[in-house]
């Protein structure tokens, strides 16, 4: 059964980054694609973003010039940084497992990680 | 600003169907998969259908999913209290080159 559990400050300074690691467990990082997601309280979920076998990165388009997702699969673990941050970014940040074999869906997730952006 | 239209809410009574509509285009629903998410209170989203219709192992087969066009639908059968939950709708979207969510329906259990 692979689980995935995120970790990182949950308070952020308007204009720093915001940096989350997701550590994963019951499997190999190395032979699926992973990612980030985010739910603003009250709010619907937006994807971030995802990494594939270290150097194959995908964004949305919206956070693009903010975004950096990367792998390190000696610790089994991959992680977000986001740029620049406003009150605007303060959400429940889920990282998860992203399968692209029977169209795209994903079938494990994180518990999520709030993160609360204020001065 | 989602690319993927939901009603905001759906209410039923114990024991009833209730089906919720996901509205897309065509560089989403009407070229990719469907996926849908069930996100309980304060919980994280799980899958509850993927590849339009498919049941993930352990999803209760009152779920079933359908897709025709650029929209698709989730149904739920036999409407229980324990459903009560947000719903997402989801896809990829060739377009804007991303994975996109639904805007979400909260299921009500009357």
């Amino acid at each position: 059964q692979v689980q995935l559990q995120e970790s990182g400050p949950g308070l952020v300074k308007p204009s720093e980054t915001l940096s989350l690691t997701c550590n994963v467990s019951g499997g190999s990082i190395d032979t699926y694609y992973w990612s980030w997601i985010r739910q603003p309280p009250g709010k619907g979920l937006e994807w971030i973003g995802y990494i594939y076998y270290s150097d194959n990165t995908k964004y949305n388009p919206s956070l693009k010039s903010r975004v950096t997702i990367s792998l390190d699969m000696s610790k089994n673990q991959f992680s977000l940084r986001l740029n620049s941050v406003t009150a605007a970014d303060t959400a429940v940040y889920y990282c998860a497992r992203l399968r692209r074999d029977y169209g795209d869906y994903i079938d494990y997730w994180g518990q999520g990680t709030l993160v609360t952006v204020s001065s | 600003q989602s690319v993927l239209t939901q009603p905001p809410s759906v209410s039923e009574a114990p024991r009833q169907r209730v089906t919720i509509s996901c509205s897309g285009s065509s560089s989403n629903i009407g070229n990719n998969a469907v996926n849908w998410y069930q996100q309980l209170p304060r919980k994280a989203p799980t899958l509850l259908i993927y590849y339009d219709d498919l049941l993930p192992s352990g999803v209760s087969d009152r779920f079933s999913g359908s897709k025709s066009g650029t929209s698709a639908s989730l149904a739920i059968s036999g409407l229980q209290s324990e459903d009560e939950a947000d719903y997402y709708c989801a896809a990829w979207d060739d377009s804007l080159n991303g994975y996109v969510f639904g805007t979400g329906t909260k299921v009500t259990v009357l």
